[in-house]
């Protein structure tokens, strides 16, 4: 069965420091993975997603993610982060067909 | 402009009422689900649809029931039966048999029961 465990509630950084957020994964298949980020009261929107293609993955706004099997992760990163990267951030796993699986969140505070 | 529209952005229910939160979609997408978002539980599925006319129960379903009519609306009803109802509900859609499966989000249904 697969899962998502997202290291870190709440993670906090300066502006223009290193942006890191931690996404372990189990699944008994090749998984597809994602990252979603939501500002507040609004919908979720895709970062990245990685679907074997390559194991660094480039997304929007600057973000990358690598996947490690060996370590099973996907970790998030950016590598200056702005205030408006402020907002909730969510690592997802596919499973069956046609469902995600999601962790439970990493909200990211910037400070000036 | 595709997309996915959710009304209305608020709510608010008395104990007791059932409501329904609207989800349309013009993308064409086959597949539509609906997630509930509790703070610090990330997003849980309630229901899902892969095609018109049908639908599948998700993890939490108890106290929910949806519709598939059409293809580009799913509506949810909250029911009375549901016995915690207040959160923010989420509307999302995919094209079925890729292999990826990447969900597209509407912007969310904040629901609160007085």
């Amino acid at each position: 069965a697969q899962s998502v465990t997202q290291l870190g509630s709440h993670v906090s950084v300066s502006e223009g420091a290193l942006v890191l957020l931690r996404c372990n994964y189990s699944s008994s298949v090749p998984p597809y993975l994602f990252w979603y980020v939501q500002y507040p009261n609004q919908g979720l929107q895709l970062l990245l997603k990685y679907t074997s293609a390559a194991t660094l993955v480039k997304g929007i706004n600057g973000f990358e993610a690598e996947f490690k099997k060996s370590e099973t992760s996907f970790h998030l990163t950016k590598p200056s982060a702005h205030m408006s990267d402020a907002a909730e951030y969510f690592c997802a796993v596919k499973r069956g067909t046609g469902k995600l699986i999601f962790g439970q969140g990493t909200t990211l505070q910037v400070k000036p | 402009d595709g997309g996915i529209t959710q009304s209305p952005k608020y709510l608010f229910r008395k104990e007791g009422q059932n409501v329904t939160l609207s989800c349309e979609q013009n993308l064409n997408h086959d597949a539509m689900y609906w997630y509930r978002q509790d703070p610090g539980q990330g997003l849980r599925l309630i229901y899902y649809s892969q095609i018109v006319n049908d639908f599948q129960k998700g993890d939490i379903a108890e106290g929910y029931s949806v519709s598939r009519e059409k293809k580009e609306s799913f509506p949810l009803t909250v029911t009375s039966a549901q016995k915690n109802p207040t959160a923010f509900y989420l509307c999302a859609s995919s094209i079925p048999g890729t292999t990826y499966n990447e969900q597209f989000f509407g912007p969310g249904t904040r629901l609160t029961v007085l």
